[in-house]
């Protein structure tokens, strides 16, 4: 049972650099997700794809924040410039789309730390 | 816009006692509701899903939650608890209509077990 993985787990750098994490979806699953999680908060969604296409960013994904899904499967986020307040927990949901109340699966997490 | 409020961000039982975890969720059509759980530096799983089915949702590990349109409530009960259930407990909801299925999350319940 192959579920969704996210690569690092953990990451720690220094302001100002760039960082990218890579998500692996559940390899039929159509739409993936980026969540990021802050501490003591619920995930705040931050972009979705359906195959390729990125159809919708949150207004907390501001440009120094990137994301793509070439050829519809993996995503990467990748973070520019990255500052102290983009310390969280980054979590990726995969999920095949439905009529009706589909379930995202949730990866582990990368959890960044900005010095 | 949908919001979801978790009364309580820590709830204390005794192992075998009542688990009762409120969310009720602000939206002007019913929407898909979930449970979550998180355990410490992992990703999200799902409890239990609500899609215009049933108003009671048996999920997994024993628990279950009740839809009550008219209080726009999604409480998460389980008989007795076990240890086992520490962890932190996450209300969602989703659209039902659109193409994304972004979940909005609540801020999260820590339940802690008692021995």
């Amino acid at each position: 049972d192959t579920g969704v993985s996210q690569n690092p787990r953990h990451k720690i750098t220094k302001r100002g650099q760039n960082v990218t994490f890579r998500c692996d979806p559940i390899s039929e699953h159509n739409r993936l997700y980026w969540y990021r999680q802050t501490l003591g908060q619920g995930p705040e969604f931050l972009t979705y794809f359906q195959n390729e296409a990125q159809l919708e960013k949150s207004r907390l994904l501001s440009d120094r924040f990137s994301a793509e899904r070439p050829k519809g499967s993996f995503s990467t986020l990748e973070i520019q410039r990255t500052e102290q307040g983009d310390s969280a927990m980054y979590l990726c949901a995969s999920s095949l789309a439905l009529t009706s109340g589909e379930t995202q699966y949730f990866g582990p997490g990368t959890r960044l730390l900005v010095l | 816009a949908q919001s979801v409020t978790q009364l309580g961000s820590h709830v204390s039982v005794s192992e075998g006692a009542l688990v009762l975890l409120r969310c009720n969720y602000s939206s002007s059509v019913p929407p898909y509701l979930f449970w979550y759980v998180q355990y410490p530096n992992q990703g999200l799983q799902l409890l239990l899903k609500y899609t215009s089915a049933a108003t009671l949702v048996k999920g997994i590990n024993g628990f279950e939650a009740e839809f009550k349109k008219s209080e726009t409530s999604f409480h998460l009960t389980k008989p007795s608890a076990h240890m086992s259930d520490a962890a932190e407990y996450f209300c969602a909801v989703s659209p039902l209509s659109g193409s994304a299925r972004q979940l909005t999350f609540g801020s999260g319940t820590q339940l802690t077990v008692l021995p």
